[in-house]
């Protein structure tokens, strides 16, 4: 079975720049995450996705984040401009979803590195 | 809202002895889900173990077991023989039930040596 996907693997900018990270999960998984893990830092949740739906995203800095999950399936984090303290690995995760289940184990994919310089 | 500290940033151990990692957490609620993750140098994240806070019995699962001490708010991973390939962070995460939202603590990272 094929793990959750990422790319890429590492990126490096400029602070005001903006890039885009992407995310394919596990197939047939319903529900997906991207986490920022800052460098000393447990990974935070930024956003969680039910198919093509947005869960919460009560701690992604919506003034410069944005995320989308079209069809339910890859997902798409924008940065846009970005700033010193973005530099992190950003995680997506991906699990099951079932209706009703809760507390399922989450897959994480290798991340992304971003350095802004 | 609910912490997790994890209180020893590094940790080490020799080849096949036995090592615990400590985590304590913070929260009002009675019924929750406790896991530990590992991430080796490449940084996939993958499960070791959970817990169901209303299980009395602790989770095993091969080489890895758990002391949760639900009056007391600690979950301790206790890892035996000790593998090379145990070398990696470990990280403490609270679940509250009917959420799919971990909270993790600052990790520990595990040195295993021959």
């Amino acid at each position: 079975e094929a793990g959750v996907a990422q790319s890429p693997r590492y990126k490096i900018i400029e602070k005001r720049q903006s890039v885009a990270f992407w995310c394919n999960p596990i197939s047939g998984h319903a529900t997906l995450y991207w986490y920022q893990q800052i460098l000393g830092q447990g990974p935070k949740l930024l956003i969680q996705f039910q198919n093509n739906g947005v869960v919460d995203d009560s701690q992604l800095p919506k003034d410069r984040f944005s995320a989308e999950r079209l069809k339910g399936v890859d997902s798409t984090l924008k940065i846009q401009p970005a700033k010193l303290e973005d530099s992190a690995v950003y995680l997506c995760a991906s699990s099951l979803g079932t209706s009703g289940r809760v507390g399922e184990t989450q897959y994480f994919g290798p991340g992304t590195r971003l350095l802004v310089l | 809202a609910q912490t997790v500290t994890q209180s020893q940033p590094e940790m080490s151990v020799q080849e096949a002895e036995t090592v615990t990692l400590s985590c304590t957490y913070d929260t009002s609620e009675s019924n929750y889900y406790l896991f530990w993750y590992k991430q080796p140098p490449s940084r996939q994240m993958i499960l070791v173990i959970r817990q169901e806070a209303y299980k009395q019995q602790n989770a095993t699962e091969n080489r890895f077991s758990v002391n949760f001490q639900k009056a007391a708010k600690s979950f301790s991973l206790k890892i035996s023989d000790s593998q090379l390939g145990d070398t990696a962070m470990y990280f403490c995460a609270f679940m509250k039930l009917n959420t799919d939202k971990l909270i993790f603590g600052t990790g520990t990272r595990l040195q295993v040596f021959p």
